[in-house]
């Protein structure tokens, strides 16, 4: 089995702030993604990638950038903290072959804006 | 564009009671439909998914989902839950022509002991 390794767990930033959070995961999986999630809201696709190097935009993407510089890792920019933003922000990876059917999700990292 | 939607933001149910989550999908094409669970505090973890086939697939800890096209449905069910399936379980669905799973809002199942 693999795991997904999201650091940092919990982030709190300042308004206008750019805050990076990165994702590592040991599957070996091509395709890697990050989703926003908000309460009552559900998942939202913020980023995904489907090889290294590779960036395709997800519904949300204003706002963040991302790199993905190696296989392994897919790390995520909040490029301005918004005021009083509360979110889990979610990395997940598939077998490119099996497109999105399976994700593996890691556990998450919370952010608070003060 | 596809949506899913899931009516209920709350279900409370028993120990030992059977549960059924709804979800709803809108789509023309070919889909992919997925459920999720998430406990408290983690990541999601995969239940079952559906492409083709028998229209009632089985997934872990003894969850089915069945899908239907003449609904535009693919409900989530168990038999007789334990506290420990308390969490919030989230469909989600994708075509094939993409990465991109569309999920729904989320239902929280509460398991009373």
């Amino acid at each position: 089995g693999g795991i997904i390794t999201q650091t940092p767990k919990f982030l709190i930033g300042q308004e206008g702030q750019k805050l990076t959070l990165k994702c590592q995961q040991n599957f070996n999986h091509d395709t890697m993604y990050w989703y926003r999630q908000d309460s009552g809201k559900g998942l939202r696709l913020i980023y995904y990638s489907i090889t290294e190097n590779d960036l395709q935009k997800g519904d949300l993407s204003e706002g963040y950038d991302a790199s993905r510089e190696k296989k392994s890792s897919f790390s995520l920019t909040v490029t301005s903290a918004q005021k009083n933003e509360m979110a889990v922000f979610l990395c997940a990876s598939s077998i490119a072959t099996d497109s999105n059917e399976r994700l593996f999700f890691g556990h998450g990292t919370k952010l608070s804006v003060l | 564009t596809q949506t899913v939607s899931q009516s209920d933001a709350h279900v409370t149910v028993f120990e030992g009671d059977s549960v059924e989550l709804r979800c709803n999908y809108s789509y023309g094409g070919s889909i992919y439909l997925s459920w999720y669970i998430q406990h408290h505090g983690r990541g999601l973890q995969f239940l079952l998914k559906y492409y083709s086939g028998n229209p009632v697939v089985q997934g872990v800890n003894g969850f089915e989902a069945e899908f239907s096209k003449s609904d535009s449905s693919f409900h989530l069910r168990k038999a007789s839950v334990h506290w420990s399936d308390s969490a919030v379980y989230f469909c989600a669905a994708s075509t094939n022509m993409g990465y991109k799973l569309t999920f729904g809002t989320g239902t929280s199942l509460l398991v009373d002991p």
